[in-house]
């Protein structure tokens, strides 16, 4: 069974230029999360749905950042325009949340996109 | 806020021996907690989850769990090389929080032969 899709694996872009990076959950799960992750601030959490519904995008950290998670199988993050501050590598993760009881949100983690602006 | 703490290391171990990694939290609320292994250039990969106080053993992997004390730890018996990497501790909200995981720094583990 496939895991979490992420593309592209690796983004080399000028500053200003605009960036798509695409995630592909785990088919049945209904919760998607976006993280950055840098050595500096270690993996922060940008922006979570559930059931394609954006739930919580305090982490998002600009307006040029937006995500979208248009239906079950698919989202995107996109940061327009990039700036060398948000060279990082970006991963998604997928779980399945119950609708009621345990928050047991085990995440399974995409391989990532490690993002580079000059 | 919630914190999820824990020491950045390198924790070195000799190959063979256990290796304790720990991991404390603030939200006294918390009900699930997770042990991810991230090698370096790779994603986290979930090894462990507890939700009970005590242990739960899956191989060489012990986690421990004490909610009165608000921490929990991750052994790993016989240390390989192999499992030289940073795990990361990532901790959920209880009842009526949200679903969405605190993960700490992440603690750096050298097993060298």
């Amino acid at each position: 069974d496939a895991g979490v899709i992420q593309s592209p694996r690796h983004e080399v872009t000028e500053m200003g230029q605009e960036v798509t990076l695409r995630c592909k959950p785990i088919s049945g799960h209904n919760s998607l999360f976006w993280y950055r992750q840098t050595m500096m601030r270690g993996l922060e959490l940008l922006i979570y749905f559930n059931n394609n519904v954006p739930i919580d995008d305090s982490g998002m950290p600009e307006d040029r950042f937006s995500a979208k998670m248009p239906n079950a199988s698919f989202s995107t993050l996109k940061i327009q325009p990039s700036e060398p501050r948000d060279s990082a590598v970006y991963f998604c993760a997928s779980s399945f949340s119950p609708a009621s009881g345990r928050s047991y949100n085990e995440q399974f983690f995409g391989p990532g996109t490690r993002l580079t602006v000059l | 806020q919630k914190e999820v703490e824990q020491n950045s290391g390198p924790l070195s171990v000799p190959e063979g021996a256990i290796a304790s990694l720990n991991c404390t939290y603030s939200d006294r609320g918390s009900q699930s907690f997770f042990w991810y292994r991230q090698y370096s250039g790779k994603s986290p990969e979930l090894i462990m989850s507890i939700y009970s106080n005590g242990d739960k053993e899956d191989g060489r992997f012990t986690a421990q769990l004490n909610k009165a004390s608000q921490y929990v730890s991750l052994l790993i018996r016989d240390s390989q090389p192999s499992d030289s990497a940073t795990y990361l501790c990532a901790v959920t909200a209880g009842l009526g929080g949200s679903y969405i995981p605190t993960f700490g720094r992440g603690t750096s583990l050298i097993v060298h032969p």
